[in-house]
């Protein structure tokens, strides 16, 4: 059976720590991995990760993909209180089908 | 920026009745997704479209769910006959063909 499984499952920290989020996965038919951040309604998108070991990064947030391994970490900087949210990794695998894991659920206090 | 549209925000249904549930996806994109989140819980796979038929389903979408692309620009996600279960936010997606960019949901409640 697929599965997704993310680790912490919730996390507080406060503003300008660091957080690292897991994301492993066991899925047939690997094609490529994707982080979202879900605040209050839509998932929105982050990174798509294709190929092991090299690192993706927007401003604060950076993420690395080892297939071997088969997981992926989120990796957030000094983080503020706009970062409060939860972050889903989703492998995109057969076709073209995205299985999401539950989420890690980030709450930055001030 | 292009973004993917969904209407109507929330729809409240009384159980055994039909509801569509609309979506327009991001104009030149080729796949199309249902996904559901019920309240607290994960965000699941319902289906995946492309070239006019559906390409992957889960056991979630079994017969009283329908998927149609009846004209160039609508989507749609069809429940024949509502179960309370069915009360959750479903969420439309598209994609060119690498990354998914969602809508902003439909709540759909079932009384």
């Amino acid at each position: 059976e697929d599965k997704v499984v993310q680790s912490p499952l919730s996390l507080v920290v406060h503003e300008g720590d660091t957080v690292t989020l897991n994301c492993s996965y066991e899925v047939t038919n690997f094609r490529s991995l994707l982080w979202y951040k879900q605040e209050k309604k839509a998932p929105t998108f982050l990174f798509m990760l294709t190929s092991s070991g090299i690192e993706k990064k927007s401003g604060r947030l950076s993420s690395i993909l080892d297939k071997k391994e088969l997981f992926s970490i989120l990796n957030i900087t000094a983080t503020q209180t706009g970062d409060s949210a939860v972050y889903l990794c989703a492998p995109k695998y057969n076709f073209n089908k995205f299985y999401f894991g539950s989420g890690t659920k980030l709450n930055v206090k001030p | 920026e292009p973004e993917v549209t969904q209407t109507p925000s929330h729809q409240v249904t009384q159980m055994g009745q039909e509801v569509i549930l609309r979506c327009v996806p991001i104009s030149n994109h080729l796949y199309f997704y249902w996904y559901r989140q019920i309240l607290g819980q994960k965000v699941e796979f319902l289906v995946s479209f492309y070239n006019n038929e559906i390409s992957e389903k889960s056991e979630i979408f079994d017969d009283q769910f329908s998927v149609e692309r009846p004209d160039g620009s609508n989507f749609t996600l069809k429940i024949r006959s509502t179960k309370l279960e069915d009360s959750a936010m479903y969420f439309c997606a598209s994609s060119e063909s690498t990354e998914a960019f969602f809508g902003q949901g439909t709540r759909l409640t079932v009384v």
